[in-house]
């Protein structure tokens, strides 16, 4: 079975531009959530989407938004660009989206912003 | 305010020894726990998870351990091979009918020959 995937994995955008990236889970699962890893805070959950509905939010701005398809594929758009936005994006997929199951984590996209 | 917490920033643990990688948690609400190893360049990679149910589980050379009433939990590898050296990151989860998973800082082991 497929892992889940990111694309691209590699980003260099400039100040103010705005980014879309991509993520496909494992076949069958219907929750994705999104994070983003930086090196002093660690992995901060920005959203999770389960058959299409944004189902959590985390503590970012509105800058930060995504949707969810009825593949289950999901996309994070980050608008107006800051330098504090280079980061680590990962996306993970679940099966049951119930709280108590595990996340499959793909290989991440790491975002630089100039 | 940081709901799950790794106070060890680093660990050096030689090979074949026992490496502990301790979490601490402040939200009495969660239930589920989780660990995950990380490479540089690639995604966390889930490793166990333990129920607030259960005060142990063990998988192979890895034993993950709670006690629910000092909101701590510690990750035991034995013995400990040069293959485990990456981060290793706690995360919790509480609310039902979602995933959203709350990680620590992360815990550099290093196992050494």
């Amino acid at each position: 079975k497929a892992g889940v995937t990111q694309t691209p994995r590699y980003l260099i955008k400039t100040r103010g531009q705005q980014v879309t990236l991509s993520c496909s889970p494992i076949s069958g699962h219907r929750s994705v959530s999104w994070y983003q890893q930086t090196p002093g805070q660690g992995l901060q959950f920005l959203f999770e989407y389960f058959s299409e509905t944004q189902r959590n939010k985390g503590n970012f701005p509105g800058r930060f938004s995504g949707r969810q398809f009825s593949n289950s594929r999901s996309e994070m758009n980050v608008s107006t660009l800051e330098l504090g936005d280079s980061a680590l994006y990962l996306c993970a997929s679940s099966l049951a989206g119930l709280g108590s199951s595990e996340q499959y984590f793909g290989p991440g996209t790491r975002l630089t912003v100039t | 305010d940081q709901q799950v917490k790794q106070n060890s920033p680093s660990l050096s643990v030689q090979e074949g020894r026992i490496s502990i990688l301790n979490c601490d948690y402040t939200n009495s609400m969660f239930d589920y726990f989780l660990w995950y190893k990380k490479y540089p360049a690639e995604g966390p990679t889930f490793l166990i998870s333990i129920s607030s149910i259960k005060d142990k589980n063990e998988d192979g050379r890895f034993t993950v351990f709670l006690n629910k009433s000092a909101k701590h939990l510690s990750l035991h590898i034995v013995p400990s091979q040069p293959g485990d050296s990456a981060v290793y990151f706690c995360a919790a989860s509480g609310s039902y009918n979602t995933d959203k998973l709350i990680f620590g800082t992360g815990t550099r082991l290093q196992v050494f020959p």
